[in-house]
């Protein structure tokens, strides 16, 4: 079984600062790795994903993250927030041998993009 | 319209009470699933379906009831609602096609409280 620990609940930064959202898990075999981002009242949509390769991923809307796989860690970034990146966001990782796309989700953690 | 479509979007039931949320995808997904959203827990899998006729229970199963009659429908009852599942509940949906790794959709959200 595989578990996410989302490290910060909430994370309030001033527009056009850089921001770095915490990811960290837990599995006793490969995973891949999710972000995705929930808007108010609205479902999730997916940011980015690691499946292999490159450990930096770029996704939409200017984030990135980079797998690291000795600290088990999937850490997203943005260089420059806006006020509409405020949105909650949750990490998610898959089991690679298991079949049928299941997710374990995160507690997630609630971006506020100040003006 | 295409995607994936939940009804309805909110719900006031009182305990002891049978209610059926319904989701509806146009995309013919193999795989379909249902969360339910709570405060400090992130999103929850409840059950998962694999094909038509073919479900199973993730994580937090007990006290729902799902059925996939047709590939497009997957509908989740509560057969006797309780407090504790007031809560917001998320379908989504996602292809499986040769072994690659698919996003999933997530539909709008059930806003659903039981009193």
């Amino acid at each position: 079984a595989q578990s996410v620990t989302q490290l910060d609940s909430q994370v309030p930064v001033f527009e056009e600062a850089p921001v770095e959202l915490r990811c960290n898990y837990s599995s006793s075999v490969s995973v891949y790795l999710f972000w995705y981002v929930q808007y108010p009242n609205q479902g999730l949509q997916l940011l980015l994903k690691y499946l292999s390769g490159s450990t930096l991923v770029k996704g939409i809307n200017g984030f990135e993250a980079e797998f690291n796989k000795s600290q088990t860690s999937f850490h997203l970034r943005k260089p420059s927030v806006h006020i509409s990146d405020t949105a909650e966001y949750f990490c998610a990782v898959r089991n690679i041998e298991t079949s049928g796309s299941r997710l374990t989700f995160g507690e997630g953690t609630q971006l506020t993009v100040n003006p | 319209d295409a995607g994936i479509t939940q009804s309805p979007r909110y719900k006031i039931t009182e305990t002891g009470r049978q209610v059926t949320l319904m989701c509806h995808q146009t995309w013919s997904h193999s795989y379909m699933f249902w969360y339910r959203q709570d405060l400090g827990h992130g999103l929850r899998l409840i059950y998962y379906s694999a094909a038509a006729d073919i479900t199973d229970k993730g994580e937090v199963p007990d006290g729902y009831v799902v059925s996939r009659s047709k590939t497009e429908n997957f509908p989740l009852t509560l057969e006797s609602a309780t407090r504790s599942q007031t809560s917001v509940y998320f379908c989504a949906s996602s292809e499986s096609l040769g072994g690659g790794i698919h996003e999933q959709y997530f539909g709008p959200g059930t806003r659903l409280t039981v009193t």
